[in-house]
């Protein structure tokens, strides 16, 4: 069966500092990948979805970025962390023709 | 663009009671439609799904209905428990050659002993 693991669970980073969170699915191959945002208060917002490898697509433009170096390895990345960067980040993967996403535990990032 | 319109929490009950909780849809073209549970510092769980009009997907006691007439796929239990508190997600998606999903902003159930 498929899994869908993302770490870290929690994250706790300055302003201004970097910030890289991983994400990799099991048990099959060629998955869509996606990072979507959960902010109190906004509910959930696409951030980014991948294809395939290194094929990244972009909902909404910010100071983050995405990577997807290997089959099942979707990586969320920045390089200086902003306060409204703060918020439950999710990872999913999806493959099915009737469009259904499956959600990994979430990571969440507070930024001081 | 498409959009979900589900009605805003919390919605507070008694253990045994009837829950119902109205979602709303926009889409262009024959979306799929899905509810989603969050319980508190976890991630989203499909609750159930339908991808078609009139289809009625259901799970763990809870239903709901594609209704292309009203746009609508109301969420709805006949009788829920304390371990049902959770925040619920109506959400659709239609295909162009991948998948991605639009949210409501969720509502929150509290059920109480």
């Amino acid at each position: 069966s498929q899994t869908i693991h993302q770490w870290p669970a929690t994250l706790v980073q300055p302003v201004g500092s970097p910030l890289s969170l991983e994400c990799t699915v099991e048990g099959t191959s060629n998955p869509n990948l996606y990072w979507y945002r959960q902010a109190a208060g906004r509910g959930l917002q696409l951030l980014f979805y991948s294809v395939g490898i290194g094929q990244i697509s972009s909902e909404v433009p910010q100071n983050l970025s995405a990577s997807r170096p290997q089959d099942r390895q979707f990586i969320l990345s920045s390089k200086k962390l902003l306060l409204s960067d703060s918020g439950f980040y999710l990872c999913a993967w999806g493959g099915t023709v009737t469009g259904e996403l499956f959600f990994g535990e979430g990571s969440r990032l507070t930024v001081l | 663009g498409d959009s979900v319109t589900q009605m805003e929490g919390p919605v507070t009950l008694s253990e045994e009671a009837f829950l119902t909780i109205n979602c709303t849809y926009t889409a262009t073209g024959y979306p799929s439609l899905f509810w989603y549970v969050q319980y508190p510092g976890e991630g989203l769980q499909l609750l159930l799904k339908a991808t078609k009009a009139d289809d009625k997907g259901s799970n763990k006691g809870f239903e709901a209905t594609y209704r292309k007439e009203t746009t609508s796929f109301h969420l709805e239990k006949g009788s829920v428990q304390v371990s049902d508190s959770a925040v619920y997600f109506c959400a659709l998606s239609v295909s162009r050659g991948y998948s991605t999903l639009t949210f409501g902003k969720g509502t929150m159930l509290l059920v109480s002993p």
